[in-house]
């Protein structure tokens, strides 16, 4: 079994500031790590994965997360954050030998990132 | 391309009755997972299929079932609903290989009253 667990369950930052959300997992098997953001009245849209390789995964609109196997972390980060990344973000892991298929995502709990002007 | 569908958008039940939602995939993902989503418990999974078949269950009651068409399409009862079954339901699409992003859709939102 696995379990997820976000430290953080609400972060205040001023804009322009960076940010860094934590994530830690527990797992008797290797994973496959995630982070999704959700706008209020949305769905879950992914940020970005790590399945295996370089340990520092990038997404598109500046945040990065690292994988470090030791501390079972993947924790996620930017170095400036907009009033557009107000959003709820959510760390989620999969087991990475379960034989294939879209395996049920275990969540955390969720960190409401607020962004003050 | 289209993305993951849900209908309806929003639902409200009262206790005892049962609720079918939907849930139409991005075209060509054959598989279709759940999940609920609640304030207190956070998203959890509920199941996921793939050619018609459930590969995967969560910790859910039985009054939790579900099944896919050969379309891919897949629908989601919740049976003699209880008031702790209000919450966001999610249904998510993927390409079923390993480590595949997985494409969420807006979601129901169920409220039995």
């Amino acid at each position: 079994a696995q379990s997820v667990t976000q430290l953080d369950s609400q972060v205040p930052v001023f804009e322009e500031a960076p940010v860094e959300l934590r994530c830690n997992y527990s797992s008797s098997v290797s994973v496959y790590l995630f982070w999704y953001v959700q706008y209020p009245n949305q769905g879950l849209q992914l940020l970005l994965k790590y399945l295996s390789g370089s340990t520092l995964v990038e997404s598109i609109n500046g945040f990065e997360a690292e994988f470090n196997k030791s501390q079972t972390s993947f924790h996620l980060r930017k170095p400036s954050v907009h009033i557009s990344d107000t959003a709820e973000y959510f760390c989620a892991v999969s087991d990475a030998h379960s034989g294939g298929g879209a395996d049920g995502l275990t969540f955390g709990k969720g960190t409401h990132l607020i962004i003050q002007p | 391309k289209a993305g993951v569908t849900q209908t309806p958008r929003y639902l409200i039940k009262t206790r005892g009755q049962q609720v079918t939602l939907s849930c139409s995939p991005i075209s060509g993902h054959r598989s279709v997972s759940w999940y609920q989503q609640t304030p207190g418990q956070g998203l959890q999974f509920l199941f996921e299929y793939f050619s018609e078949t459930q590969r995967n269950k969560g910790n859910f009651p039985g009054r939790f079932s579900g099944r896919q068409f050969s379309n891919s399409r897949s629908e989601m009862n919740v049976s003699t609903l209880e008031l702790g079954d209000s919450a966001l339901y999610l249904c998510a699409s993927s390409l079923a290989r390993q480590g595949a992003e997985q494409f969420f859709g807006p979601g129901t939102r169920l409220t039995v009253l």
